[in-house]
């Protein structure tokens, strides 16, 4: 249980065109969606926390009007690079945290990662 | 908000020896600290986590120490292979709420050599 998948798994676009990616959790609902990026060899940066229904919260430092997050159900929430540029160039990760019982749990289920190349 | 450091960025072993990795973290609010792998062009996987009421968590080869009077908190892996080979970054967080979130060391590149 307790799966996510992310689409696509690689991109590459041109320079000022928007690239949608997509999070799915499978078989759970997933009360708060996260979405990351990671650097090679670097860490997992927070982005921004999405609740279903809601608007995102953003991380300080990142453009919401560059990065759009809609959460619209309690298993998809999309992430939309606009105006991309070479310099959006990353692994972008997904992960959910799910309600099982009633309760929220505190575990964060990963999606395997979005490669986004910017020419 | 949270800073968590971790320590080593590196480290080596032969295989059938222990590594040990220590975290810090910096707000006294957080009381959920998983540890996940990560494996080259892959997703982190969650392999241990422990919460404030616990000092020490077991699970087969994998345990975790955490002490919360001194904000730090360990991942112990023992008798390693090579297939332990990944990068390990810990985490911190407030446990549910709206203050929830993890926030991640830097990870250490673990290599297990055979």
């Amino acid at each position: 249980g307790a799966v996510v998948s992310q689409h696509p798994s690689r991109v590459i676009c041109k320079s000022g065109t928007s690239v949608k990616i997509e999070c799915r959790s499978l078989d759970f609902q997933a009360t708060t969606m996260f979405w990351y990026r990671q650097f090679p060899k670097q860490s997992l940066m927070l982005m921004a926390t999405s609740n279903e229904g809601s608007k995102a919260t953003y991380e300080q430092g990142v453009e919401k009007d560059k990065f759009l997050i809609n959460h619209a159900s309690l298993t998809l929430s999309t992430l939309t690079v606009t105006s991309a540029h070479p310099e959006d160039s990353s692994f972008y990760i997904c992960s959910a945290r799910g309600r099982w019982g009633g309760s929220t749990t505190d575990t964060q289920y990963f999606g395997p990662g979005t490669r986004l190349t910017v020419l | 908000g949270e800073n968590v450091e971790q320590h080593p960025s590196t480290l080596s072993v032969q295989e059938g020896d222990s590594a040990v990795i220590k975290c810090t973290y910096s707000d006294s609010a957080s009381n959920y600290f998983p540890w996940y792998k990560q494996e080259l062009g892959k997703r982190p996987q969650l392999i241990i986590d422990i919460r404030s009421n616990v000092g020490e968590k077991k699970d087969q080869r994998i345990a975790v120490t955490l002490n919360k009077t001194a904000k730090h908190f360990s991942l112990h892996i023992t008798e390693t292979q090579p297939e332990d080979s990944a990068v390990y970054f810990c985490a911190a967080s407030p446990s549910g709420g709206s203050n929830y979130k993890l926030t991640f060391g830097k990870g250490t590149l673990l290599t297990v050599n055979p």
